[in-house]
């Protein structure tokens, strides 16, 4: 497509549930990022994957979250057994591959938002 | 580890004025430097990145950003506001040598122009 696609946009749900996020980069971008951004605060990095794999997920907080993207296309971002304080919006952005001394930039989607009750 | 502050919570300006949004980062090693731009419900947009050579970027809707090595600043100006540039900016960094191209993003500054 000629952006990133977020769905859904909006997501509300009870604490203790299971929560998918999706996000469809922009066709041919080999690389994938999930970000957090919570209410006033700058975006912050969760993962990173380089085709199907995982590059980096240093940023995830914790053991309940949990993304994949089997095709080197589309991902998934998972949350188990949700908090209140998981409540943000989730921004998924991509780019074109590039190495240590390119700098291509991330175009970032929409967002999902996150509201845990 | 890489790091980025916006010192100001809110730049407040009037239309026709010049406006800075001040940036401040750390990094090993050369940095690239980015600023986004976030208006309501909406994503972060690009407006311009330093990568290297002049440390004078020009980028989109008539904004520049100036890189000072020995200040590790990457201030975002525009010579004259409009009331349509009043959104959430953010600076962003990474290092040179990061393959993976994570950003780190300071926790953003929000620009109102008022007419």
């Amino acid at each position: 497509g000629a952006g990133v696609s977020q769905t859904p946009s909006n997501k509300v749900t009870e604490k203790g549930k299971y929560v998918e996020l999706r996000c469809d980069p922009i066709s041919g971008h080999t690389a994938l990022y999930w970000y957090r951004q919570s209410l006033g605060q700058g975006p912050e990095f969760l993962i990173y994957f380089q085709g199907t794999g995982a590059a980096d997920d240093s940023g995830l907080p914790n053991d309940r979250f949990f993304a994949v993207r089997p095709e080197g296309s589309v991902s998934t971002l998972k949350i188990q057994r949700t908090e209140r304080g998981d409540s943000a919006v989730y921004l998924c952005a991509s780019s074109s591959r590039q190495g240590a001394g390119g700098a291509n930039v991330l175009t970032f989607g929409a967002g999902s938002r996150l509201t845990v009750l | 580890a890489q790091s980025v502050a916006q010192p100001e919570d809110q730049v407040n300006v009037a239309e026709g004025n010049p406006l800075t949004v001040k940036c401040t980062y750390s990094v090993s090693g050369n940095p690239y430097l980015f600023w986004y731009v976030q208006y309501p419900n909406r994503g972060l947009q690009f407006l311009l990145k330093y990568i290297t050579g002049d440390n004078l970027v020009k980028g989109s809707y008539g904004f520049e950003a100036e890189f000072n090595k020995s200040q590790t600043s990457f201030h975002l100006k525009k010579p004259s506001a409009l009331v349509s540039d009043s959104a959430l900016y953010f600076c962003a960094v990474r290092a040179g040598n990061n393959a993976g191209n994570m950003l780190t993003f300071g926790g953003g500054t929000r620009l109102m122009v008022k007419p």
